[in-house]
């Protein structure tokens, strides 16, 4: 079993419409996470990140916690067409701990 | 400002010959990484740097990987000699510093094909 998991898709979803990515993970060590955003033939960029349980607001973006539920998730609010990219989650038990990486959502939104 | 610079962008190479990607990193970061992305899959850490020093290579298969970050800048990572699931993305990304709250950003990417 992976330790973080996710849907690897292609999610596709018309523009405008509301976005639910997630992944789950095993190890209850975890405790900073973190979402990045990739277009194809580039490398990853950051979007947001959390530490702990809780909600992350930032814009059109969403980043929500649930430790108890080893579940975290990024919503992203009135998507548009240039928000298809492949989003991976990421996370590690500690502020210098290697990052674990999911393997990535692929999400086509469709004008 | 200059973001992380690699080459090549694409390889292609034959079975058990060898291989060495470059990477420049964001000036005055201190941290770089070394990371493979295999098609499919997230990328997965070779190697971190703190300036000259290495910080992780737990998963650096050192039998055939090999890196170096001469002067604290610039960075090579070699592969000798390739094997066939060598093939994948190498990401070199670079931070100011390796906490978690320094952010990682990484270049385009080395394309690998191994035949």
């Amino acid at each position: 079993q992976k330790e973080v998991e996710q849907d690897p898709g292609p999610l596709s979803v018309p523009e405008g419409a509301i976005v639910s990515l997630n992944c789950t993970y095993s190890n209850s060590a975890f405790q900073y996470f973190m979402w990045y955003r990739q277009y194809s033939r580039k490398g990853p960029e950051l979007l947001m990140y959390t530490y702990s349980s809780g909600n992350k607001e930032d814009g059109r973006f969403t980043a929500q916690v649930d430790k108890s539920s080893k579940y975290i998730s990024l919503f992203i609010r009135d998507s548009q067409p240039s928000d298809s990219a492949t989003y991976l989650c990421a996370m590690s038990a500690g502020s210098n701990y290697q990052l674990i990486w999911g393997a990535g959502t692929k999400l086509i939104i469709k004008p | 400002e200059a973001g992380v610079a690699q080459s090549p962008r694409y390889k292609i190479i034959e079975k058990r010959q060898s291989v060495a990607f470059w990477c420049n990193p964001i000036s005055g970061h201190a941290t770089l990484y070394w990371y493979q992305q295999i098609l499919g899959q997230g990328p997965k850490l070779l190697i971190q740097f703190q300036n000259n020093g290495v910080v992780d290579d737990s998963q650096l298969p050192k039998d055939r990987f090999s890196a170096e970050r001469l002067k604290g800048v610039d960075s090579t990572l070699k592969i000798q000699p390739a094997k066939l699931e060598d093939s994948a993305v190498y990401l070199c990304a670079s931070s100011f510093g390796g906490s978690f709250y320094n952010e990682q950003f990484f270049g385009p990417g080395t394309r690998l094909t191994v035949l």
